[in-house]
């Protein structure tokens, strides 16, 4: 158990469905991410939030919409996805300020996407 | 821009010691973390370093050399449970400027 919490664990949708991802921080990090892995490819980051800000955005279709409604909890909300969205997405926690910013994953979401 | 190099695969033996090696090259560095990510789960924070040199945690211990862009952990006495994703991440300026590279995936065999 890292303190990072994800539901669902699974997901299979179609391109045309619309289905949220939840993610939740136990540890008082400031600090939130979303990042996707595909097989043989490396973590590519998705979003970053910080104090409910989004301040990092690599290029992501608008089909991914990242929620953040307060430090402990973000979301990944998903319509019209493609088959090559199908990943495992992991969502991170770090602290900002001084330190190492090293960040503490949850188990991730495996979708599908048929 | 930014590049990340490891290894994709390794072998070793348990109980030997084992080097990952990681180059990397960036236009903004501020330092190196280690994340080890066992099979189906979640990566999981081993190490980082901002100074040259080597650090030592146990039978972990990890190395930079920032003038190189060379860095590397390394692991002694291996143990089974050691067979893991071994992934070579950069830090290239604040919390939110974070580069993972592909990692290297270890095999300890008995």
């Amino acid at each position: 158990e890292t303190g990072v919490t994800q539901t669902p664990r699974h997901l299979v949708m179609g391109m045309t469905n619309k289905k949220s991802l939840k993610c939740e921080q136990h540890l008082g990090h400031n600090a939130m991410y979303w990042y996707k892995q595909s097989a043989k490819k490396p973590l590519e980051l998705m979003f970053v939030y910080s104090l409910e800000e989004r301040v990092e955005n690599n290029s992501v279709p608008s089909r991914f919409s990242p929620e953040c409604p307060n430090s402990s909890h973000l979301f990944l909300h998903l319509h019209t996805l493609q088959p090559e969205d199908s990943a495992l997405y992991l969502c991170a926690s770090s602290q900002t300020g001084q330190g190492s910013y090293e960040q503490y994953f949850g188990p991730g979401t495996r979708l599908t996407v048929t | 821009g930014q590049n990340i190099d490891q290894p994709t695969e390794m072998t070793a033996t348990e109980g030997a010691i084992v080097q990952i090696n990681c180059t990397y090259q960036t236009s903004g560095f501020n330092g190196l973390f280690w994340y080890q990510q066992h099979a189906g789960e979640a990566p999981t924070f081993l190490s980082y370093n901002v100074l040259d040199g080597l650090e030592e945690k146990g039978r972990f211990s990890s190395f930079l050399s920032r003038s190189k862009g060379y860095s590397y952990p390394l692991l002694k006495e291996l143990q089974m449970k050691d067979s893991a994703s071994y992934l070579c991440t950069m830090n290239s300026g604040g919390y939110q400027k974070v580069t993972f590279g592909i990692g290297t995936k270890l095999q300890v065999i008995p």
